[in-house]
């Protein structure tokens, strides 16, 4: 079956910096892609990744190795906005999107 | 500003009633999305349209319907027989299905009377 797994909670310290991880089991992969979600309101994007690297927006990072089936996405100067969850959602071989359940980031002062 | 407009934000359903949710959007995309959003889990395909007045089945369309006589319109209607239809109902879109960002409305929140 198709997989994706991502922690169910994290917390960091308002200014620090947080690592989110995801990984993936799926046939086949045609893009990674990263959706922040504040509660009660619509995902909005994040990131899409299809090559292995790093790829940099601002105070928002996304890495991809295709190899190992693995993804994470940096949040660096974390701010109280950056409460939400977040989606990492794989691409499979027939071009459907298939989600993790999401990750809740609480940040505190 | 173009977008995806949702309605309601929130939604009861009584038992045996059938309910539509709707879903508008103006930004020419050919592609619309319902997908249902349950705590704990990811998010999963209801049903999708590539095109108007073509639409096909995703992971669990039992007890959904949908129409997409327009090319901004793609309404959701919850029947009676989907048992357990309490969940957040999220409708997207993209400008083609496949490796497109998707964009999402706000939301629409079904309750059980």
């Amino acid at each position: 079956g198709q997989n994706i797994d991502q922690p169910t909670e994290m917390t960091a310290t308002e200014g620090a910096i947080v690592q989110i991880n995801c990984t993936y089991q799926t046939s086949g992969f045609n893009g990674l892609f990263w959706y922040q979600q504040h509660a009660g309101e619509a995902p909005t994007f994040l990131s899409y990744n299809v090559l292995d690297g790093l790829e940099e927006k601002g105070r928002f990072s996304s890495f991809l190795s295709r190899s190992k089936g693995y993804s994470y996405l940096l949040l660096k100067e974390l701010q109280m906005k950056d409460s939400a969850s977040y989606l990492c959602a794989v691409l499979d071989s027939n071009y459907q999107l298939i989600w993790g359940a999401g990750t809740k980031l609480i940040i505190k002062p | 500003d173009g977008g995806i407009t949702q309605s309601p934000k929130y939604l009861f359903r009584k038992e045996g009633q059938n309910v539509t949710l709707s879903c508008e959007q103006n930004l020419n995309h050919d592609a619309m999305y319902w997908y249902r959003q349950d705590p704990g889990q990811g998010l999963r395909l209801i049903y999708y349209s590539q095109i108007v007045n073509d639409f096909q089945k995703g992971d669990i369309a039992e007890g959904y319907s949908v129409s997409r006589e327009k090319k901004e319109s793609f309404p959701l209607t919850v029947t009676s027989a989907q048992k357990n239809p309490t969940a957040f109902y999220l409708c997207a879109s993209s400008s083609a299905r496949g490796n497109e960002k998707l964009f999402f409305g706000s939301g629409t929140q079904l309750s059980v009377l």
